[in-house]
């Protein structure tokens, strides 16, 4: 069984620029996350889908940052205008409930630099 | 509110010495609980969970937890580690947020094994 891949795996970008992020999850996990993981920090939630509906986007800077998973199962994380303050891997997670004792398996991540 | 608090930033041990990581929580009702670990440049895997029952649980590669709901605490330990151990442990706990259920870490400790 494949697990959740990202890509791209690195990104560099200068402040202003914009950046997507993708994540595939497994097959048949229904719940998708988004993650910010600043160095040397836990994850954080960002956002989260069951099939192609937000539950919880509470904690995503909405100003800057989106989120969709038209189809329920692939989805895209955007930064619009990118700030210093974003430097921090992205991790995309996905589970096959959303229930609170549901096991979460997690991508590699995308390693984010703005410069 | 819920958190999760893991004090140690950083621990060494020798190669085949005994282990323990901490762990606090503080969560209103009984937590679910969960360990992970982060090998670089790699995303978190389940070492371990917690939902109810015998207070001390197994997990992969001779793992165990024990949980303390006196002491708010779900401690890691292994009892003889190896120099592949080395990697960065999360603790964190499933809990409700304003409606929705999320994984809440804590910082993470970095492990270092000896040779």
């Amino acid at each position: 069984e494949a697990g959740v891949t990202q890509s791209p795996r690195y990104a560099v970008l200068q402040e202003g620029q914009a950046v997507s992020f993708w994540c595939d999850p497994i097959s048949g996990h229904d719940t998708l996350y988004w993650y910010q993981q600043p160095r040397d920090q836990g994850p954080q939630l960002l956002v989260y889908f069951r099939d192609e509906a937000v539950i919880d986007n509470s904690q995503l800077p909405s100003d800057r940052f989106s989120a969709v998973r038209p189809k329920g199962t692939n989805s895209t994380l955007k930064i619009q205008s990118a700030k210093q303050g974003d430097t921090a891997t992205y991790l995309c997670a996905s589970s096959p409930s959303q229930y609170n004792y549901a096991e979460q398996f997690f991508g590699p991540g995308t390693r984010l630099t703005v410069l | 509110a819920q958190s999760v608090t893991q004090p140690d930033a950083r621990v060494t041990v020798s190669e085949g010495a005994s282990l323990q990581l901490r762990c606090k929580y503080s969560y209103s009702a009984t937590p679910y609980l969960f360990w992970y670990v982060q090998y670089p440049r790699q995303g978190l895997q389940l070492l371990l969970k917690y939902y109810s029952g015998d207070p001390v649980v197994q997990g992969v590669n001779s793992f165990e937890a024990e949980f303390s709901k006196s002491n708010s605490s779900f401690h890691l330990q292994k009892a003889s580690v190896h120099w592949s151990d080395s990697a960065v442990y999360f603790c964190a706990l499933s809990g409700a947020s304003s409606g929705s259920w999320q994984l809440i870490f804590g910082s993470g400790t970095q492990l270092t094994v000896m040779p």
